[in-house]
């Protein structure tokens, strides 16, 4: 069975420094991913995703990602955080085209410092 | 254009209480979702839907039961309410082909209180 995870439950970073979260996946062949943001009291929000072709990945908000096959890895990053950022992220896999199952990570929850 | 709407957003249950959780969604999605949140467990799926009439379990249906008549609606089902049931309900939908990436759009949440 395909999982997610996300190594760190909870970051936090200075406003204006650069941010890296971490996700691995366990799955055979290459699955489409996704990364969501869920600020407090809200539902999940894409952020983006990737499904073939350029392994980076840019999204909304400034975020990008990278997916990096040998490492089972799809990491989230941003180069300057602001305050506006905080929120809980999460890292998803599907199976592949047509496939129903969303496969979530824990989440990590970002916070950011003044 | 609303997306995926649920109500309610808040309820409190007695044990042994039975209520439905309404989620609906305007963007002529044929797959639904629901999920539960627990803290620190991510997103667990109880239930979902290919396409009206058709639903099927997830990994966590038991204690709830879904129907889906109509492509828009996508009603979830408490019949018993336990302590256990307590969480935050997501509902989803996307559109899901032989070529697309299932891409899931969520409602706001319904966050329901068992005591």
């Amino acid at each position: 069975a395909q999982s997610v995870t996300q190594p760190d439950i909870h970051i936090t970073v200075s406003e204006g420094a650069s941010l890296e979260l971490r996700c691995n996946y366990s799955y055979g062949a290459t699955p489409y991913l996704f990364w969501y943001v869920q600020s407090p009291g809200q539902g999940l929000q894409l952020l983006l995703k990737y499904f073939s072709g350029d392994t980076l990945v840019q999204g909304i908000k400034g975020f990008e990602a990278e997916f990096k096959r040998s490492q089972s890895s799809f990491n989230l990053r941003k180069p300057s955080v602001h305050w506006s950022d905080a929120a809980e992220y999460f890292c998803a896999v599907t199976l592949g085209a047509g496939s129903y199952q969303l496969t979530f990570g824990k989440g990590t929850k970002l916070s950011v410092i003044p | 254009n609303a997306g995926v709407t649920q109500t309610p957003k808040f309820r409190i249950l007695k044990i042994g209480q039975s209520m439905t959780l309404q989620c609906a969604q305007d963007m002529n999605h044929n797959y639904m979702y629901w999920y539960r949140q627990d803290p620190g467990m991510g997103l667990k799926l109880i239930y979902y839907s290919v396409g009206a009439g058709i639903t099927d379990k997830g990994e966590v249906p038991n204690g709830y039961n879904v129907s889906r008549s109509t492509t828009e609606d996508f009603p979830l089902r408490l019949e018993l309410a336990a302590p256990s049931q307590t969480s935050v309900y997501f509902c989803a939908s996307s559109f899901a082909t032989g070529t697309s990436g299932n891409e899931q759009f969520f409602g706001p949440g319904t966050r329901l209180t068992v005591l």
